[in-house]
């Protein structure tokens, strides 16, 4: 079993849309999670941090169940730019990051 | 640019030769990381220094790889009798440390490896 799983995708949907993506870990003892954004053929950058008691930036909203091990990410009000795939990130130990396959997101006008 | 720097940013070789990639780091970071990645997947850890030292590797590490970090400032990744296998992303990031789980944790461009 993949120590992070994600839907792959990918998902296509409408400018304006509201999008969310799932994430599953298999190591109970992880304490910290990341969502990242990744663009074709770039290097992966920081979108935001995952708290137990959700967060929200902006358009998105992290989310993190512990006891099903499952983190999201919702997105609303879709906009072009947010085309990208989406990396669900999770800290194994001190600084040891371990990264899904991601999810592509395709926004079109 | 006080970012992490990589190079070269693209190589391609002949199955069999072996390269060398080159990372550094961001000037205050102690940690730094190396990862591939292949086209649909994520980046997939192989390993990391905490300065000089070689904390963990991967299993995907195999033999004909080998990483170091002399001086615990750039960081090398070689790859011996490379196989087509091989082609991928190769990513590096480094990060300080401390401040938390995920503070200030950087990537590097990336130098694509394509063995032909």
């Amino acid at each position: 079993r993949k120590e992070v799983e994600q839907d792959p995708g990918p998902f296509n949907v409408p400018e304006g849309a509201t999008v969310a993506f799932n994430c599953t870990y298999s190591n109970s003892a992880s304490q910290s999670f990341f969502w990242y954004r990744q663009d074709c053929r770039k290097e992966p950058k920081l979108l935001m941090s995952v708290y137990s008691s959700g967060n929200e930036d902006g358009r998105f909203t992290a989310q993190l169940n512990r006891a099903s091990q499952y983190i999201s990410l919702l997105i609303r009000d879709s906009k072009l730019s947010d085309s990208a795939t989406y990396l669900c990130v999770v800290n194994k130990y001190n600084n040891d990051m371990r990264f899904g396959a991601g999810t592509r997101l395709t926004v079109k006008p | 640019d006080t970012g992490v720097s990589q190079n070269p940013r693209h190589k391609i070789t002949k199955r069999g030769q072996n390269v060398t990639f080159r990372c550094d780091p961001i000037s205050e970071h102690n940690r730094l990381y190396w990862y591939r990645q292949t086209l649909g997947q994520g980046p997939e850890f192989l390993t990391y220094f905490q300065n000089e030292a070689q904390l963990e590797k991967s299993r995907l590490l195999s033999d004909r790889f080998s990483a170091e970090r002399p001086k615990g400032s750039f960081s090398t990744l070689e790859i011996q009798r490379t196989e087509q296998g091989d082609s991928a992303m190769y990513l590096c990031a480094s990060s300080p440390g401390t401040g938390g789980a995920g503070y200030g944790y950087t990537f590097g461009s990336g130098t694509r490896l394509t063995v032909v």
